[in-house]
């Protein structure tokens, strides 16, 4: 069965930071991408970055850029998101999610198995 | 980047009625169109990807239509369990983006 579990959110004030993690079992991690999708409070979703199986390939939303930073530890099964600089509008529910397709796609990924997510508040 | 737009924003439907929920894309997406399901307090699951194909474990019941701007999610009689947001997503063009949702609500 697969498993997603994210931790790492929490309260934090406008410009510090936080580290989430999303540790994965039930599928052989370094065979797929991965990715991170929030969700605002009563909002629609929004993807923020993914990483390809061999962190070879990397992606951010404009909305990130320069601030998060996404990474994966294939020997832990783990995806990570730095998140620095953070902000009210990055207050959101974020879910670590598999990649549909084995393979990095350069335009984008389904996500076929979701965590339950882990919340992160931005505010002072 | 291309912006989906679902329709309506709410559907009230009885259990047993037949759900058809729309996603229109700003440009053409061809098939690379997915549907979500998410109910209260849970994560989103994958239904359909690629316009038409209903992914694993996901029942009879639940189809996907459409190609290049305008797509359909058909529900085609309702169980209880069914009443839920949906969320279309397209891959075709950086970065992938989501509809705001159509609300399926019990009448």
């Amino acid at each position: 069965e697969v498993q997603l579990v994210e931790s790492g959110g929490g309260l934090v004030q406008p410009g510090r930071s936080l580290r989430l993690s999303c540790a994965a079992s039930g599928f052989t991690f370094d065979d797929y991408a991965m990715h991170w999708v929030r969700q605002a409070p009563g909002k629609g979703l929004e993807w923020v970055s993914g990483i390809s199986w061999n962190s070879g390939s990397i992606g951010y939303a404009d909305s990130v850029k320069g601030r998060f930073t996404i990474s994966r530890d294939n020997a832990k099964n783990s995806l990570y998101l730095q998140m620095n600089s953070l902000r009210a509008e990055d207050t959101a529910l974020y879910y670590c999610a598999k990649a549909h397709f084995p393979e990095w796609l350069d335009t984008g990924d389904y996500f076929d198995y979701w965590g339950q997510g882990t919340l992160v508040t931005v505010s002072s | 980047e291309i912006v989906l737009t679902q329709s309506p924003a709410t559907l009230s439907l009885s259990p047993g009625e037949r759900a058809t929920l729309s996603c229109r894309a700003s440009q053409s997406v061809s098939s690379y169109l997915a549907w979500y399901q998410q109910k209260p307090g849970q994560a989103p699951r994958l239904l359909i990807y690629d316009a038409s194909n209903r992914a694993t474990g996901i029942p009879a019941r639940f189809s996907g239509s459409g190609s290049g701007t305008d797509f359909t999610l058909t529900i085609s009689s309702l169980e209880p369990e069914d009443f839920a947001v949906y969320y279309c997503q397209q891959r075709s063009n950086w970065p992938s983006t989501f509809g705001q949702g159509t609300r399926l609500e019990i009448k």
